[in-house]
């Protein structure tokens, strides 16, 4: 099993749409996962830290899921502006950091 | 915008040659990081260095030396590079702590580098 595994997609959704990633990691003792935006050609940057219980930023929510190994990313009344790849990063403790190898989204008008 | 700036943006090299990407954060932190991203492929972590110490080093070929002489600057120089080298370079910085790991890391907008 990869450290760290996301559907590539793409997930090609209408604007307004709801749209959902998961993303699983192997390694139970992980601690502290992110989930990072990457535009076409620029860098990733944070789009938000994923907590035990939860977390919302507007139209995005994370959750995390450790007894199935697993956290997700929510996407409401998607915007085209949302179009990116979404890269879920997990760094057990004292242990490198993980980054999958991304969900493509393209938010249709 | 972004806190941490990566020269040059692109660079075309042959095989014998010897380059360097530059890697410099305003942001205070002290932890710095090389990764490697290949089309199709996560991201690779090359190098971690905290507080000026090289604390990881993830079974990257000598052909790629990293060089970091104060928590402000992170160098890679590069020499003898095959043409799989090619990839997207990024720099990321974070703050230090005992867990390391836990720190959100934040990237510069990376050299795209083609060896010929």
């Amino acid at each position: 099993r990869k450290e760290v595994e996301q559907d590539p997609g793409p997930f090609n959704v209408p604007e307004g749409a709801t749209v959902a990633f998961n993303c699983t990691y192997s390694n139970s003792a992980s601690q502290s996962f992110f989930w990072y935006r990457q535009d076409c050609r620029k860098e990733p940057k944070l789009l938000m830290s994923v907590y035990s219980s939860g977390n919302e930023d507007g139209r995005f929510t994370a959750q995390l899921n450790r007894a199935s190994q697993y956290i997700s990313l929510l996407i409401r009344d998607s915007k085209l502006s949302d179009s990116a790849t979404y890269l879920c990063v997990v760094a057990p403790p004292y242990q490198k950091v993980t980054f999958g190898t991304g969900t493509k989204l393209q938010v249709i008008p | 915008e972004t806190g941490v700036t990566q020269t040059p943006r692109h660079l075309v090299m042959g095989m014998t040659n010897k380059k360097s990407l530059k890697c410099e954060q305003h942001l205070g932190h002290n932890a710095m990081y090389w990764y490697k991203q290949s089309a199709k492929k996560p991201l690779e972590l090359m190098f971690v260095y905290n507080f000026k110490e090289q604390t990881e080093n993830n079974s990257v070929p000598s052909r790629f030396s990293p060089e970091c002489p104060n928590s402000s600057h992170l160098f890679l120089h590069l020499h003898t590079l095959q043409p799989e080298d090619s990839a997207l370079y990024l720099c990321a910085s974070s703050q230090a702590t005992t867990t390391l790991n836990q720190e959100t890391q934040y990237f510069g907008p990376g050299t795209r580098l083609l060896v010929l």
